[in-house]
Parts: structure tokens; sequence; C-alpha cells
């Protein structure tokens, strides 16, 4: 089974550039997360999704970061403009709530570089 | 609000050592506990779990027991080898939601 899928796995930009960061969930999961992690702040959630809908964006840093989900099959994290301090490595997670187990089902990451 | 605390790292050990992580929590309501194993250039993926009070989970030679008295969730195994090394991060969630709040992580090196 394909896990989450995660594009572009690497990414190195310029201060002020737009950043997009894709995510594909498992399929027929119910709930995606977007979480950031740093080495002085560890893992960072940014914000959640149960079915296409944002449900807390709380952890969203600033106005620069939004996020979309407009199926159940994709999702965007945008950053605009990006800046030094956004580098990070980003990863999305996806999980289905009705097995009860609580797993997170994490892609492999997208290493985002801000020059 | 809902808190994990791991023990600071990095930890090194030789191969055939024994490991203690330690992990305790702060939650509103009654967690569901893990424990999440990060190999280097991979997404997080699940370690053990614990749903309720003395509970163990274990995987892959790992135990964790779920200790609501010390609210405690420590990772343990015998033996480790030096296909451990990794990031293990504690982890809790208290709602329906698949809502997992982390750790900081620890770094385990594992010498041959």
């Amino acid at each position: 089974d394909a896990g989450v899928i995660q594009s572009p796995r690497h990414e190195v930009t310029e201060m002020g550039q737009e950043v997009t960061l894709r995510c594909k969930p498992i399929s027929g999961h119910d709930y995606l997360f977007w979480y950031r992690q740093t080495m002085m702040r560890g893992l960072e959630l940014l914000i959640y999704f149960n079915n296409n809908v944002p449900i807390d964006d709380s952890g969203m840093p600033e106005d620069r970061f939004s996020a979309k989900m407009p199926n159940a099959s994709f999702s965007t994290l945008k950053i605009q403009p990006s800046e030094p301090r956004d580098s990070a490595v980003y990863f999305c997670a996806s999980s289905l709530i009705s097995t009860g187990t609580g797993e997170l089902f994490f892609g492999e990451g997208s290493r985002l570089t801000v020059l | 609000g809902d808190s994990v605390t791991q023990m600071e790292g990095p930890v090194t050990l030789s191969e055939e050592a024994f490991l203690t992580i330690n992990c305790t929590y702060t939650a509103t309501g009654y967690p569901s506990l893990f424990w999440y194993v990060q190999y280097p250039g991979e997404g997080l993926q699940l370690l053990l779990k614990a749903t309720k009070a003395d509970d163990k989970g274990s995987n892959k030679g790992f135990e964790a027991t779920y200790r609501k008295e010390t609210t405690s969730f420590h990772l343990e195994k015998g033996s480790v080898q030096v296909s451990d090394s990794a990031v293990y991060f504690c982890a809790l969630t208290t709602g329906a939601n698949s809502k997992l709040t982390f750790g900081k992580g620890i770094t385990l090196s594992v010498r041959p």
C-alpha cells in the first residue's frame, strides 16, 4: 500500500520566494496533519484537517503560511513570502479515526532551505 | 494544556547495552501514549503504544508501560543494536481526533 506521499523532498529557495509543499494522504484516511520539525523547536503541529475541513490552525506561525485541502487526496502548505527562519523539515501525516488506534502515518518530509 | 517531557539527549550506547529513555506527561483527561521512531532521512513511524493504565506496549524488543501514578511512559530495550540508532519521540493524545502532542525527541546512537 502506498504511504503518505510528499513532494518535493528537498527545496532550496531564496528569501521572498513562494514555496508550495504537497501531500497525498493514505487513501481513505479522514485526518491530515502538517508538522514542522526544527532542531530548536522539535516537532510543531501547524494545522490539521478532518474530511478536508481545517479544524485547528493555531500552530500556523503567521499569515505568510497557508494550507488547503481541496479534496480527500491532496493538500498543500504554502509559504509566501518565504524567510530563512522557515527552513525546516515539513511533515504531512494522515490517520483514520475509526480504527481507534490514534496512529499517525507520516510522509518522508519535505526539507526546505530558504537562503 | 497537554505536554510531554523527554529526557535530554543525545544518548550514545555500545551495542548490546541496556536502554532507558524517560518520558513523563501532563494531560487533561485520560491520554493514549505512544513512542514514535524516526530513522535518518525518514518520517516518523509508530514504535509502540498503550491506551490505558498498566498497559505495556512492545515492538522490536522495545517496551514501555503506561504508569498513571507517575504519569510516565519510559522506553526500554534490553540489548540495543546499531540499527536502533534513530530519534525517539514520546507522544500523547487525549482527543478522538488523533491530534498528537510530541516530546522534543531524543537522538540515540549505538556504537558497534
